[in-house]
């Protein structure tokens, strides 16, 4: 049993298309994390968001935890392709917060 | 600092051979996890470390596997013997614990390939 579903699974779009990936869950996290991975690489945080319905932007990058600690979403705007990855999102669990729980990732190919 | 240190960063080795693969985190890290990432499974935590010491070994898949950290800037996993099924990247993590929500800094993995 995944607890985390990122969807979609898999992504291919053009340089400067908006997107939206989304990692969903019926538990609750006391914290939910973003990574991307890069071929041949391990995965790089992102973000980190911690508060229900908090919103973090990193540069074209915006990242919503919901109100209820279970989802979060990743929108990226004018896609690069620089912003090719997996992009991971990873939830921490109340009291022990080391244990990840990951989701298994949205591939995104972002085509010049 | 260089980051975390895997090797190898291949291995290609053959069923019921032992395989050892090594870690080197952070200096002044004191949590140390090793993962497997397949396809299937995605990111799975095998064991992890605090201050030198298995905390939570419960993601190791069977007595194949088995995870040392000697001390502070070294760890190892070793898989004996080794089964085609096993093949898989695995990443070495370390983090700082201490603070809320800490970031894990990751290697950049061996590929193990059993055939």
């Amino acid at each position: 049993t995944q607890l985390l579903e990122q969807s979609p699974q898999f992504l291919s779009i053009q340089e400067g298309e908006n997107l939206t990936v989304y990692c969903n869950s019926s538990s609750v996290f006391s914290s939910l994390q973003w990574y991307r991975q890069e071929p041949g690489e391990g995965p790089v945080l992102l973000v980190t968001v911690v508060t229900g319905g908090e919103v973090k932007k990193l540069k074209r990058l915006t990242f919503q935890f919901g109100d209820a600690r279970k989802d979060s979403s990743l929108h990226i705007t004018a896609a690069q392709p620089g912003d090719t990855g997996l992009y991971l999102c990873a939830g921490g669990r109340a009291g022990n917060n080391r244990k990840l729980i990951w989701g298994l990732g949205t591939s995104l190919a972002v085509n010049p | 600092d260089a980051g975390v240190i895997q090797s190898p960063r291949h291995e290609v080795t053959e069923m019921g051979q032992e395989v050892t693969l090594r870690c080197k985190p952070i200096s002044g890290h004191n949590s140390l996890f090793w993962y497997r990432q397949t396809m299937m499974r995605g990111l799975e935590l095998l064991i992890y470390f605090n201050n030198n010491v298995p905390i939570d070994d419960s993601g190791m898949p069977e007595d194949r596997f088995s995870a040392k950290m000697p001390n502070a800037s070294f760890s190892t996993l070793k898989i004996q013997p080794s089964e085609p099924r096993d093949s898989a990247v695995y990443f070495c993590a370390s983090s700082y614990w201490g603070q809320l929500n800490t970031e894990a800094f990751f290697g950049q993995g061996t590929r193990l390939t059993v055939v």
